[in-house]
């Protein structure tokens, strides 16, 4: 069994709808939590990243950790075509240096 | 503020061949880590490294290999290549709680 498992989607909303992603782990050491956006062709970009449960926020993305329940969520308010991406959660134990990654969910905006 | 820079960004090989990928990080950062990343199995961690000594490495077979020099730049090796080592390949240099990718190195063993 993987240590990430990510919801495999795809994911198709219209333009302005709120999005959720998510994400759970089993290593309860896991301490960094992050969520990238990959396009196509392209690296993986990093979106958030936080090391404690609860939420933090940052423009229309809204990053939520829930340890207890090993559980990751990202949230995208106000949806775009310009989002449609592959999005990928992350967790590290010590740094991010290491990281384990989810499969990544791929997310469809239609205007 | 340059980001993460991979060379070559693109690369054909045969099987056998042996093949070295270029990393340079974001300037300050001292540590670099490999991924490679495939439609099957996702992004995998290969190896990372810190001030020129492997810190952690990943569940890949020996013809993986890599280091780091003294300006932080990273090289990573891939001999005898076989034809499931067609993949990208993503350096990504980080400090502590951040980490950034490059571009990727696409490589097509044929």
């Amino acid at each position: 069994q993987k240590e990430v498992e990510q919801d495999p989607g795809p994911l198709s909303v219209p333009e302005g709808a709120i999005v959720s992603l998510n994400c759970t782990y089993s290593n309860s050491a896991f301490q960094y939590f992050m969520w990238y956006r990959q396009y196509s062709r392209k690296g993986p970009e990093l979106l958030m990243y936080t090391y404690s449960s609860g939420n933090k926020e940052d423009g229309r993305f809204t990053a939520q950790v829930d340890k207890s329940s090993k559980y990751i969520s990202l949230f995208i308010r106000d949806s775009q075509p310009s989002d449609s991406a592959t999005y990928l959660c992350a967790m590290s134990e010590v740094h991010a240096g290491k990281s384990t990654f989810g499969d990544g969910t791929t997310l469809t905006v239609k205007p | 503020k340059a980001g993460v820079t991979q060379t070559p960004r693109y690369l054909i090989k045969t099987r056998g061949q042996q093949v070295t990928l270029s990393c340079s990080p974001i300037s300050g950062h001292r540590s670099v880590s490999w991924y490679q990343q495939t439609p099957g199995q996702g992004l995998q961690f290969l190896f990372e490294y810190f001030s020129e000594t492997q810190r952690n490495k990943g569940n890949f077979p020996g013809r993986f290999s890599g280091r780091q020099f003294s300006n932080s730049r990273s090289e990573m090796n891939v001999s005898t290549l076989e034809l499931g080592d067609s993949a990208l390949y993503l350096c990504a240099s980080s400090i502590v709680d951040e980490q950034f990718f490059g571009p990727g190195t696409r490589l097509t063993v044929l």
